[in-house]
């Protein structure tokens, strides 16, 4: 079964426009862990944030911040002020814990900044 | 600050032939994570190692796919009889596990193409 879902599989935004990138999980254990990356063209993945199930704040990192609502099972991450470096591949990806803390990934968003 | 680097970046093989790739973490960390990611898709757990000690295998590491980490440093992923379907790009992370977080942190990883 799938755990991780981002059912954009594409987007466009102007540069220095807001924009949010979305990701469902589904899990029935109360702790875990949701992470986003960022991959280039070059295929690094990129640790971009991370938040735990037992935050109680929304995790920020400089332009990136994550929507996180719990009841709806929902991890949107944020971006401000887009640049045209933000231009790449977005995966979100969950972390379950009492197993080995693989991570599970969903299928991703490609996010293109236009000039 | 030095990364999780892997080696080589690129290879080509014929059907059949056994490669080997490596991957060295940074230099902290106790956890070591192999993955691999197809075209389209999120990457894909296949095995990791806590120090020495490979404590999980994903289903899709078949017999031919064996991997070690000697001495709790770098470890090496080798693929025996190569196949077609392996082409991917395969992915190290490595992170410093406690009780608290457990982020990983990958390397550009090896694209792997088989003729």
């Amino acid at each position: 079964a799938q755990k991780i879902t981002q059912t954009q599989p594409g987007m466009f935004v102007q540069e220095k426009e807001a924009v949010t990138l979305d990701c469902t999980y589904d899990t029935s254990d109360p702790s875990y862990g949701l992470f986003w990356y960022k991959q280039p063209s070059s295929g690094e993945m990129i640790f971009l944030i991370y938040q735990g199930s037992y935050d109680q704040q929304n995790a920020t990192e400089g332009r990136y911040s994550l929507n996180f609502q719990k009841a709806r099972k929902s991890a949107n991450l944020v971006i401000s002020a887009s640049q045209l470096g933000d231009s790449a591949m977005y995966f979100c990806a969950m972390r379950e814990p009492f197993g080995n803390e693989k991570l599970t990934f969903g299928t991703g968003t490609r996010l293109t900044i236009i000039p | 600050d030095t990364g999780v680097s892997q080696d080589p970046r690129h290879k080509i093989t014929k059907r059949g032939q056994n490669v080997t790739f490596r991957c060295d973490p940074i230099s902290e960390h106790n956890r070591l994570y192999w993955y691999r990611q197809t075209l389209g898709q999120g990457p894909e757990f296949l095995t990791y190692f806590q120090n020495e000690a490979q404590l999980e295998k994903s289903r899709l590491l078949s017999d031919r796919f064996s991997a070690e980490r000697p001495k709790g440093s770098f470890s090496t992923l080798e693929i025996q009889r190569t196949e077609q379907g392996d082409s991917a790009m395969y992915l190290c992370a490595s992170s410093l596990w406690t009780s608290v977080t457990d982020t990983q942190y990958f390397g550009p990883g090896t694209r792997l193409t088989v003729l």
